[in-house]
């Protein structure tokens, strides 16, 4: 059974930092997704990894198949990225079901 | 990127009345979709597997009478939640696939039953 560690659980910055949020699973994945959702409860699509590193403005996500781990990085972090950030990935051999991670409740005060 | 939408974003609802939620893929065609709920402070949890043409895989524990699926084409699933209760209240979410691995969420819709 795949499961899915998100660290920390909750995160408060000020405005400026440097953000990561880290991710950490238990077996072999063909994709892991990192997922925004504010508190009016709507969920962006952030990034789908299979292998490396993608970038989207502020946003880094990386991903350690060896190491089964994903971490997301935000840059010069804004109170607008107060959201709760949500790691889940795809497993192998053909299963369709998405694993979710608990979430991480991320915090940027002005 | 991908565009998932869901229609309402939010509904109240009387309780023994049904509600239509519906899920589409703006910019791609999906074979498969899925419905999630989530209840507050707690993850996603999936409901159903949607393939266009077919019936719901449902999980387990989830009436298959209770929440009426359709895949009617390749853009467009709906969830309905027949005689609503309070208890359905609940935040549902949609993701449609593209290809092998690639899934993009909707941006989900509240359900209160009141």
């Amino acid at each position: 059974k795949n499961e899915v560690e998100q660290s920390p659980q909750n995160l408060t910055a000020q405005e400026g930092e440097f953000i990561t949020i880290n991710c950490s699973y238990s077996v072999g994945i063909s994709a892991l997704h990192w997922l925004q959702q504010h508190p009016g409860g709507g969920i962006v699509s952030l990034f789908m990894l299979s292998s490396g590193k993608k970038k989207h403005g502020r946003l880094i996500a990386t991903i350690n198949i060896q190491e089964k781990h994903s971490s997301l990085h935000i840059t010069a972090s804004h109170p607008r990225d107060s959201a709760v950030y949500i790691c889940a990935v795809l497993g192998e051999g053909g299963s369709e079901k998405l694993v979710f991670g608990k979430g991480t409740k991320l915090t940027v005060n002005p | 990127g991908a565009v998932v939408s869901q229609h309402p974003s939010w509904v109240i609802c009387k309780s023994g009345t049904s509600v239509k939620i519906e899920c589409r893929s703006l910019d791609f065609q999906a074979t498969t979709m899925f419905w999630y709920r989530q209840f507050p402070k707690q993850s996603l949890m999936l409901m159903a597997t949607s393939n266009e043409g077919s019936k719901a895989t449902y999980e387990q524990g989830v009436e298959k009478d209770k929440f009426l699926i359709n895949h009617a084409s390749l853009t467009l699933s709906t969830l309905t939640v027949t005689s609503a209760h309070p208890e359905d209240s609940s935040f549902y979410i949609c993701s449609a696939q593209r290809g092998v691995i690639e899934q993009y969420f909707g941006p989900g819709t509240r359900l209160t039953v009141t």
